[in-house]
């Protein structure tokens, strides 16, 4: 089973700051990696996949990098809607495997 | 829009059962991949099983195979998890999740969960 340790667990940061998550696989997974926003009460939200497309709706103040074991997710000037906990998943081998996540949150 | 409700969790006995239901709306339900997710509090997702678009095919993860079945009815835009033999350790949130129609398994659409107890 493939481990993804994210990190750091938590981000504190001013809102129109960067902010600049990493998501690290056990073993290679290609580009095959999605990246989730989870708010309290509401369901996660789809935000990138295969490492660098952004989803349906995705504003492009968020953008995914990364191949092979080193993926980035980067929010280019946080919102206060952005402060949430974000998820890495890959999905090159079985069993799906997610991160532990990171939170993001108000300096 | 795509909408995935979950419902029948709840409080359940060491060893009980519980059935829990996803009903779908928004897209064609019979021509997806649908599948189960789980999270503790403070811990990171958990993929519990997987269904194929006509039911015929079904995945699961170690730690259920055995005591969760995965199902749906098209006809009726709803998925399923039968839980039997619950443990303490199955005690989380559950996600119903609608698997991409684009290359790849990932998951695109997410349920806001039902919370499943386990605990005597």
């Amino acid at each position: 089973e493939i481990v993804l340790t994210q990190s750091p667990a938590t981000l504190s940061v001013s809102p129109g700051e960067r902010a600049t998550l990493s998501c690290r696989a056990s073993q290679s997974i290609s580009r095959n990696l999605a990246w989730y926003q989870k708010k309290p009460g509401q369901a996660p939200r789809l935000l990138i996949f295969g490492a660098s497309a952004r989803a349906t709706g995705v504003p492009a103040r968020f953008s995914g990098s990364g191949s092979e074991t080193e993926f980035t997710l980067t929010i280019s000037s946080l919102q206060s809607e952005d402060f949430a906990i974000y998820y890495c998943q890959q999905y090159n081998n079985w069993p799906l495997t997610f991160g532990g996540g990171t939170k993001a949150e108000i300096k | 829009e795509v909408q995935l409700v979950e419902s029948g969790g709840g409080l359940v006995q060491p060893g009980g059962s519980l059935r829990l239901s996803c009903a779908a709306s928004g897209f064609t339900f019979s021509n997806y991949w649908m599948h189960w997710v789980r999270q503790t509090p403070g811990k990171g997702p958990v993929w519990v099983s997987r269904i194929k678009s006509d039911g015929s095919l079904t995945n699961y993860a170690d730690s259920v195979t055995g005591r969760f079945t995965i199902s749906r009815d098209n006809a009726k835009n709803t998925l399923y998890l039968q839980m039997h033999s619950l443990r303490a350790e199955d005690t989380a949130v559950y996600y119903c999740a609608k698997e991409t129609d684009l290359s790849g398994n990932f998951i695109d659409h997410w349920g806001q969960g039902t919370l499943v107890t386990v605990s005597s």
